[in-house]
């Protein structure tokens, strides 16, 4: 079956750590995009990739990075810059095209302590 | 810019009863506009979506939407609910140029009572 896998589901990062979540997909979708979700506040875009060995920022990318290394898979590494790293994160693809569907993986809940 | 907003946070309604919920969009342009599901804990799942056309959207699990272009809104309506749709619902509308992004709404959380 396609579709979007995030692991793990669950991470617990102490303060000052780097974490990285992974993110595949087998849909072969040239796009895909990393979103937070708070409550209350909806999905904001952390970063996006339409294509290989390119990403852009999104609207809260500070203390975040990413690598799109092949078509699959676009991993983001939450590091010790981001003030408030606990959060939904939820891992997208689709076509880079306005019309086209974006599919959502499971979400990695990623607690602080 | 663009926008997109639901006005209501929160929604209870009774099994059976019907359902609409509010979304209004800010756009420059014909807006593409979806709507998702997401179930507590788990990723987001495409309801319906418009693009052009017939102004009256079906979707699955009985859902549809209406395009109203005067009103800015793109309400996502159920003739009857069933327990399971208790979710959290976002309206999103595509964003201007070939990216694919989505800017969405803050959600509303449906909760159904017996």
């Amino acid at each position: 079956d396609g579709g979007i896998t995030q692991s793990p589901k669950y991470l617990f990062r102490k303060e000052g750590q780097n974490v990285t979540l992974s993110c595949e997909q087998n849909l072969n979708h040239d796009a895909m995009y990393w979103y937070r979700q708070d409550p209350g506040q909806g999905l904001r875009l952390i970063y996006y990739s339409q294509i290989v060995n390119d990403f852009q920022k999104g609207d809260i990318a500070e203390g975040y990075s990413v690598s799109r290394e092949k078509k699959e898979s676009f991993p983001l590494t939450v590091t010790s810059a981001q003030k408030n790293p606990t959060a939904f994160y939820l891992c997208a693809s689709s076509s880079p095209k306005r019309a086209d569907t974006q599919y959502f993986g499971p979400g990695t809940r990623l607690t602080v302590l | 810019a663009q926008s997109v907003t639901q006005p209501d946070i929160h929604i209870t309604v009774s099994e059976g009863a019907s359902l609409e919920l509010r979304c209004n969009y800010s756009y420059g342009a014909t807006p593409y506009l979806f709507w998702y599901v997401q179930s507590p804990g788990q990723g987001l799942q495409l309801l319906l979506k418009y693009f052009s056309g017939d102004t009256l959207v079906q979707g699955i699990k009985g859902f549809e939407a209406e395009f109203k272009r005067s009103q800015s809104s793109f309400n996502l309506r159920k003739p009857s609910v069933h327990w399971s749709d208790a979710a959290e619902y976002f309206c999103a509308v595509g964003a201007l140029g070939n990216t694919g992004k989505l800017i969405f709404g803050q959600g509303t959380t449906l909760q159904v009572k017996p």
